[in-house]
């Protein structure tokens, strides 16, 4: 089945400083990724679509300068969280889905636990 | 998409089936209903997606009503290891769309 490998797990910084996760498709290609947030005890909430080659599209309410997203090729997503406050501490994951529409639905990254001190 | 709607929280023994009800009465001829999980902070899991016949697979089973309106999602065993929320949305198969989460429902498999 399709995976989608996340990198890294989880991560520390300093406020202020920039922090950049890593979304991976290893065995499928995907023109479209999406990020979501999600705090604690709360649901998914989707902030970007990422689209391979074009600028990343973003809900409502989330700062497309602050939630730097790049989508250089069919298999690699990266969401760069740039002057961290603590405020952005979450948990972020990233999803894609298969390019030849082949029957795996979304695949989800494992996750990335942001926090910022 | 069509909205969903979950019961917040559902209990169910260890070895015992479990039962995930689902209502969907908006979904349009060409939605899909898909069931994810998300274990406690790990990224959602697929476990299984239908359109209107019922659905196995080694995880679980989707049972579809005729007027697909509502749903039913069955661990046939569950384990401790199925304490997690599970997700049902439902989604044109072709949409290059998001998938959006509702609240889900907290399954919680007691010992």
């Amino acid at each position: 089945g399709a995976v989608v490998s996340q990198h890294p797990s989880w991560v520390i910084c300093k406020s202020g400083t920039s922090v950049k996760i890593e979304c991976r498709s290893l065995d499928f290609q995907a023109t479209t990724m999406f990020w979501y947030r999600q705090f604690p005890k709360q649901s998914l909430m989707l902030m970007a679509t990422s689209n391979e080659g074009s600028k990343a599209t973003y809900e409502q309410g989330v700062e497309k300068d602050k939630f730097l997203i790049n989508h250089a090729s069919l298999t690699l997503s990266t969401l760069t969280v740039t002057s961290a406050h603590p405020e952005d501490s979450s948990f972020y994951i990233c999803s894609a889905k298969a390019v030849d529409g082949a029957n795996y639905g979304y695949t989800f990254g494992s996750g990335t636990r942001l926090t910022v001190v | 998409d069509a909205k969903t709607t979950q019961p917040p929280s559902m209990d169910c023994a260890e070895g015992r089936a479990a039962n995930l009800p689902c209502n969907h009465s908006t979904i349009s001829g060409n939605e899909y209903v898909y069931w994810y999980r998300q274990i406690h902070s790990q990224g959602p899991q697929y476990i299984i997606h239908g359109l209107k016949n019922n659905e196995t697979n080694e995880m679980a089973s989707l049972i579809i009503t005729e007027d697909r309106k509502s749903s039913t999602l069955i661990l046939p065993h569950a384990t401790l290891r199925d304490t997690a929320v599970y997700y049902c949305i439902v989604i044109s198969r072709g949409s290059a769309r998001q998938l959006t989460f509702g609240s889900g429902t907290q399954l919680t498999v007691l010992p």
